[in-house]
């Protein structure tokens, strides 16, 4: 069966430093793998989507960006951290060219800049 | 453009009262709809979904029935539990959606004994 990995869980981090939460899927290949933040009280927001190693489409002008290095392995970074990033971030696949398909999220992290 | 509009919230019902959570959508092409749950502190889980017009997903009591003529997918459960308190979201994927998915803006819905 597909699973679905998202660490860490919980991340306190001053406004300034670096970010990398790592996203991982098992038990499939070639997935569509998706970035969401949750802001408080409020729906998702697309944030990067990838349909391949190295093919990343960004949704939302910011200061992330993400890499996805490895077949089943997506990485949402940041050199510097905003106030506005604190947030729930959210990692999610979908199986590929299957449209009716649903998608399948990670845990999330809860990320909290001060 | 695709765009899912749901129902604002919050909604607060009394246990075992019916519930009715509105979604309408907008998309090209012919997408699955979905509905999924979240539970505080969690990621989304998939409730039920549908893949074309006039099937209806079903799960744990809840029901949705996609239709294409009003371009809607209402969330519907006779009985709601307080176990069944969480956030709702409305969604759409596949038809011309290059396999973005599309969410509405959720839904809080709290259950009181």
């Amino acid at each position: 069966s597909q699973t679905i990995h998202q660490w860490p869980a919980t991340l306190v981090q001053p406004v300034g430093s670096p970010l990398s939460l790592e996203c991982t899927v098992e038990g499939t290949s070639n997935p569509n793998l998706y970035w969401y933040r949750q802001a408080a009280g409020r729906g998702l927001q697309l944030l990067f989507y990838s349909v391949g190693i190295g093919q990343i489409s960004s949704e939302v002008p910011q200061n992330l960006s993400a890499s996805r290095p490895q077949d089943r392995q997506f990485i949402l970074s940041s050199k510097k951290l905003l106030l506005s990033d604190s947030g729930f971030y959210l990692c999610a696949w979908s199986a590929r060219g299957r449209g009716w398909t649903e998608a399948f999220f990670g845990q999330g992290t809860r990320l909290t800049v001060v | 453009g695709n765009s899912v509009t749901q129902m604002e919230g919050p909604v607060t019902l009394s246990e075992e009262a019916f519930l009715t959570i509105n979604c309408t959508y907008t998309a090209t092409g012919y997408p699955s709809l979905f509905w999924y749950v979240q539970y505080p502190g969690e990621g989304l889980q998939l409730l039920l979904k549908a893949t074309k017009a006039d099937d209806k997903g079903s799960n744990k009591g809840f029901e949705a029935t996609y239709r294409k003529e009003t371009t809607s997918f209402h969330l519907e459960k006779g009985s709601v539990q307080v176990s069944d308190s969480a956030v709702y979201f409305c969604a759409l994927s596949g038809g011309n959606t290059g396999n973005q998915f599309y969410f509405g803006t959720g839904t809080s819905l709290t259950v009181i004994p």
